[in-house]
């Protein structure tokens, strides 16, 4: 199975801060990467798909890459309402999905 | 608009069964790779099961053997059945449907989610 291992686990940041979060595969996954915020009490919401590519209705501030192991999901200038959860997830098989254990963004 | 409405979560004892509901509304399940993703309180992500449109089944080797997905395609639902219930099944379900897009090759994503159902396994 495809292990995903996400850094920091927490991070603490301010308003305006650019906020980089990487996630790293145990082999290769090409592009089979996605990225999701996740709320309190909600449910994840996908950000980034195939590693780079922005899901409609996303800011533009969010943007994803990588490929092979190693992924980046950049915030370019966190909002208030950028606080949340962050889980990369690899699709290189839809039989074994898994998901990196995620990175806890918070307010410093 | 894409709906996905979880329900049949509650209090179950240890050993014993429960099936979860997905009902969807602005898809097609048939057609679709539905999924079951649970998150134990206070942690993270973890893919459970899916089904194919063509009807194959997986699942994680944590559940594989106790739980079952299914689908009625007259009620456009997907369900979760859950025997042989342990604690460490504690958690929220929500279903999800996995975008497949085979002609363009685009790698897969889970774009629609449903609210959650809270499955708690305590004595």
């Amino acid at each position: 199975d495809i292990q995903m291992t996400q850094s920091p686990s927490s991070l603490s940041a301010s308003v305006g801060d650019r906020v980089t979060i990487t996630c790293r595969a145990s082999q290769s996954i090409s592009s089979y990467l996605n990225w999701y915020q996740q709320k309190p009490g909600k449910a994840p919401n996908l950000l980034i798909y195939a590693a780079s590519s922005l899901q409609s209705g996303v800011p533009s501030r969010f943007s994803g890459s990588g490929s092979g192991t190693d992924f980046t999901l950049i915030i370019s200038s966190l909002q208030p309402e950028d606080f949340a959860t962050y889980y990369c997830q690899q699709s290189r098989s839809t039989v074994t999905v898994s998901f990196g254990q995620g990175t806890k963004l918070e307010i410093k | 608009e894409v709906q996905l409405v979880e329900s049949g979560g509650g209090l179950i004892q240890p050993g014993g069964s429960l099936r979860l509901s997905c009902a969807a509304s602005g898809l097609t399940v048939s057609s679709n790779y539905m999924s079951w993703v649970r998150q134990a309180p206070g942690k993270g992500l973890e893919w459970v099961s899916v089904i194919y449109s063509g009807s194959s089944t997986y699942y994680a080797d944590s559940v594989k053997g106790r739980f079952t997905i299914s689908r009625d395609n007259s009620k456009n639902t997907v369900y979760l059945q859950m025997n042989s219930l342990r604690a460490e099944d504690t958690a929220v379900y929500y279903c999800a449907r996995q975008r497949v897009e085979l002609i363009t090759g685009t790698p897969p994503y889970f774009d629609y989610w449903g609210q959650g159902t809270l499955v708690t396994v305590s004595s």
